[in-house]
């Protein structure tokens, strides 16, 4: 039962265009979502989050859009640098509860 | 100075052995939870304790137990070990409970191999 899906497995991008990662969600109850990247051999580390009484949260070149309607959310990140290629893990969580539940991840290459 | 660190990072044992795998935080958190990422490449909560009480158990095998002396330390041991229980395990930390507002700082994760 996946409650959250990454259903693109990789992604390549040319360095400098925009990188969009898609992410949906099945739970309506899930109002926390959350980014996490991950490169080899090392463990996730958090990149963005975003509450559900937002659409849109900014850090720097990291975007991450949220519409509650369709469940959906996507991280953009503009301009894409070589240090970008790794996993990406959506994931998401109730704001009382103690766990996230993560996608599947989708791997980032950005080619020179 | 690594914020969670765990050991061993590599671990190779055959079907019915017992091994522990050690995780230590030094950010001074309260929570520390175990992760387990299997062959599919889901990440999914295992465990996670609070001030060394248990919050979370996902319906993880009893060959599975955590024990968190300090609540600086969580440990994972694994009796019995099969080859399903083949993965990465990532033991993760964060200020409080509650993924809201609370970063979790994960592990460079422990690679199991049951052979």
């Amino acid at each position: 039962d996946q409650q959250v899906k990454q259903n693109s497995p990789s992604l390549s991008v040319q360095e400098g265009r925009i990188s969009i990662l898609n992410c949906d969600y099945t739970n309506s109850m899930f109002d926390y979502f959350l980014w996490y990247k991950k490169y080899p051999a090392e463990g996730p580390t958090f990149l963005i989050s975003i509450s559900s009484i937002k659409d849109k949260n900014e850090d720097g070149r990291f975007t991450v859009f949220l519409n509650k309607s369709a469940k959906h959310l996507s991280l953009h990140i503009v301009p894409s640098q070589p240090g970008d290629s790794a996993v990406y893990f959506c994931a998401a969580t109730m704001n009382r509860d103690d766990k996230i539940i993560f996608g599947k991840g989708t791997r980032l290459h950005i080619l020179p | 100075d690594t914020a969670v660190s765990q050991t061993p990072k590599y671990l190779v044992t055959q079907m019915g052995n017992d091994k522990s795998i050690k995780c230590e935080q030094n950010l001074g958190h309260d929570t520390m939870y175990w992760y387990k990422q299997d062959s599919k490449k889901f990440l999914k909560i295992m465990f996670s304790y609070n001030n060394k009480e248990l919050i979370i158990n996902e319906t993880v095998p009893n060959r599975f137990s955590p024990k968190s002396p300090d609540k600086a330390h969580l440990n994972l041991h694994i009796n019995s070990l099969e080859l399903g229980d083949s993965a990465v395990y990532f033991c993760a930390s964060s200020q409080s409970r509650g993924p809201s507002g609370n970063t979790i700082y994960f592990g460079e994760g422990s690679w199991l191999t049951v052979v």
